[in-house]
């Protein structure tokens, strides 16, 4: 059962406009949550990282929010571009010591002009 | 860009055959992790190297194998091909099996 799910599975927005995308996980104890951006066929890059005592953090027009206890996250991306088109993908880490990271499936963002 | 390289960027194998990818990473990084990523999907964990030793698996069958030398280079191994290994694999560098890991551009593997 996957421990990180992300909504919505796909959106398509115009260029200029704002959208938020949501991430729900389970995986316990909680140690950090990052945020990545993928373009298709490449290898994903990180834009942001939170632990537990983190609420936001930014990266430019990047905006991650984190509730540890609800268990949710959420990415806003502000103004966008067309390069922000790409799939984006939470990636949830349990405690300290445990290497394994369990990855959502991503939510593929198109900016269209 | 991360430091972390992969090679090849895409091949074709058919059915049976075996491959070998090959992940260099990034300068100081002495773990590699080596994911693989089926379309519209997130990455799932194959394995971690760390010091030339295999640091943990997730749910791949024994037919993914994986080597990392003492330059902490990386290579994964993958015999009796099957169709649905068709994948983009990833490999990601990082400073000890629970730093922060950067990822490589991929390799996008076609089993026919």
């Amino acid at each position: 059962k996957n421990q990180v799910e992300q909504s919505p599975q796909s959106l398509i927005i115009l260029e200029g406009k704002n959208c938020t995308l949501q991430c729900n996980y389970t995986v316990s104890p909680f140690s950090n949550l990052r945020w990545y951006k993928q373009d298709t066929g490449r290898g994903p890059v990180s834009l942001t990282i939170m632990t537990f005592s983190e609420n936001t953090k930014s990266n430019g027009r990047y905006t991650a929010t984190l509730d540890a206890d609800t268990k949710q996250s959420s990415l806003h991306i502000t103004a966008s571009q067309l390069s922000d088109s790409a799939s984006y993908i939470c990636v949830v880490s349990a405690r300290c010591g445990d290497y394994k990271l369990s990855f959502g499936a991503g939510t593929t963002v198109t900016v269209r002009a | 860009e991360t430091g972390v390289t992969q090679s090849p960027t895409h091949l074709i194998k058919t059915r049976g055959q075996q491959v070998t990818l090959r992940c260099s990473s990034q300068s100081g990084h002495n773990t590699v992790s080596w994911y693989q990523q089926a379309l519209g999907q997130g990455p799932q964990f194959i394995f971690q190297y760390y010091r030339e030793e295999e640091n943990g698996r997730g749910n791949f069958p024994p037919r993914f194998s994986g080597l990392q030398f003492p330059n902490y280079s990386s290579e994964l191994n993958v015999n009796a091909l099957e169709l649905d290994d068709s994948a983009l694999y990833l490999c990601a560098s990082s400073f000890g099996p629970t730093g922060e890991q950067y990822f490589g551009p991929g390799t996008r593997l076609t089993v026919t």
